[in-house]
């Protein structure tokens, strides 16, 4: 059975400062990885995604992730916040290889920018 | 259409009253899910269909729940006898095959009084 934990259901920052968004995973096969952005009222959109190529995994919006199979981690960064980065983010991870379970998310960080 | 829509976008039902959510999928995706989100969660997996086949309802959380997509396109959820534990927003998703991108839909808030 696969899990995903996020630290922190709130996380502040002030706007030009890092981001930094914290995933870990539990999985008993390599998985597959996502970052999705909910604004309000709106449905999930797709920041990236890992599928087991390249570790570091370039996304919208100057978003990027490191897969660290060491730490099962797959933390979120963004070197510098923009007011309109406020929205709830959540890590996902589904099986590789054409499983049929779909996406088992996290819990979702609120993620607040300061100005 | 662009994009994953789903109607209609919110739903106020009674208690014991029976409703039924759409999802129009991106046109030619074979995949579709359904989601439950409740308030200040993540989504939590419903359903699975992969053109009219349903090959995984192990998420629908009671025999009140039922899904069908008879002609590999279009879907419907349907909840009979709601309940007030019922309230969430149901989102939708399609993806060309499975685990390539899904896009989601903006979902259907449904709140059960």
């Amino acid at each position: 059975a696969q899990s995903v934990t996020q630290l922190g259901s709130h996380v502040s920052v002030s706007e030009g400062a890092l981001v930094l968004l914290r995933c870990n995973y539990s999985s008993s096969v390599p998985p597959y990885l996502f970052w999705y952005v909910q604004y309000p009222n709106q449905g999930l959109q797709l920041l990236l995604k890992y599928t087991s190529a390249a570790t570091l995994v370039k996304g919208i919006n100057g978003f990027e992730a490191e897969f660290k199979k060491s730490e099962t981690s797959f933390h979120l960064t963004k070197p510098s916040a923009h007011m309109s980065d406020a929205a709830e983010y959540f890590c996902a991870v589904s099986e590789p290889g054409g499983g049929a379970d779909g996406l088992t998310f996290g819990k979702g960080t609120h993620l607040i920018i300061q100005p | 259409g662009a994009g994953v829509s789903q109607s209609p976008r919110y739903k106020v039902a009674k208690r014991g009253q029976d409703v039924a959510l759409r999802c129009d999928p991106i046109s030619g995706h074979v995949s579709l899910f359904w989601y439950q989100q409740a308030l200040g969660q993540g989504p939590e997996f419903l359903t699975y269909f992969q053109n009219e086949a349903q090959l995984d309802k192990s998420g629908l959380p009671s025999d009140r729940f039922f899904a069908e997509r008879p002609e590999g396109s279009v879907s419907t959820l349907k909840i009979q006898r709601t309940q007030q534990e019922d309230s969430a927003v149901y989102l939708c998703a399609s993806s060309a095959i499975t685990n390539t991108e899904a896009f989601f839909g903006q979902g259907t808030r449904l709140t059960v009084v």
